[in-house]
């Protein structure tokens, strides 16, 4: 079965600090994707980024990155020179495609705490 | 283009009322998708919509939850009677097909049940 596992609960940190947000999963299947969505204090859960299992490529985009090792099962976040407005909860998800419909599922998320 | 739109916001209903959930998803998005979130804790999907029909709603209390979406737009989720452990914020997301993987959330419906 999919499994999510952000061990992070919480992190705090002051601004400017980087800040690398982890996530585990678990799957059967060779073929899934991987997603990172920042939930802000609104409630509206939005997308960051999708990575499919064959593209192991480090991504980055402005302060972001992202850090994809199938060999430890991980697809960590990084947040350079963080801000403010980076304050939200982050949920790593998985999806798989199972008889034709995509299941996505969640970790617990990680609150981040940018503190001025 | 228009978010995912969901009403309402907040509702407040004692244990055993029953309560229901509109989500208007993005025009022309194929899949429509309820997740339930309970405070501290990821999305957990209560149902999976292809169109009209039902794709996966493996984790929904069928006892007491039921939801539809007439004419593949429009859908509506209920629960009857609530549970104090209903409490939760419902969110509904909506996406172009079952292969896209970018699902478009909407602010979600905040129940607390008394």
């Amino acid at each position: 079965a999919q499994k999510v596992t952000q061990a992070q609960t919480e992190i705090s940190v002051v601004e400017k600090e980087d800040v690398t947000l982890d996530c585990v999963y678990e799957t059967r299947d060779t073929t899934y994707y991987l997603f990172w969505y920042k939930q802000p204090p609104s409630g509206e859960l939005v997308f960051l980024i999708r990575r499919n299992s064959f593209d192991e490529q480090n991504e980055i985009s402005g302060r972001y990155s992202w850090n994809f090792q199938k060999s430890t099962s991980s697809f960590n976040f990084t947040i350079t020179a963080s801000q403010v407005v980076d304050s939200a909860v982050y949920f790593c998800a998985l999806s798989e495609v199972i008889q034709g419909a995509q299941k996505l599922v969640f970790g617990q998320g990680t609150r981040l705490t940018i503190n001025p | 283009e228009a978010g995912v739109a969901q009403s309402p916001r907040y509702k407040i209903i004692e244990k055993r009322q029953s309560v229901a959930f509109w989500c208007n998803p993005i025009s022309g998005h194929a899949t429509l998708y309820w997740y339930q979130q309970i405070l501290g804790q990821g999305p957990k999907l209560l149902i999976q919509f292809q169109n009209n029909g039902v794709v996966d709603d493996s984790q929904l209390p069928k006892d007491r939850f039921s939801a539809e979406r007439l004419k593949g737009v429009d859908s509506t989720l209920k629960i009857q009677p609530a549970k104090l452990e209903d409490s939760a914020v419902y969110l509904c997301a909506s996406s172009l097909g079952s292969y896209t993987g970018e699902l478009f959330f909407g602010e979600g419906s905040r129940l607390t049940v008394l």
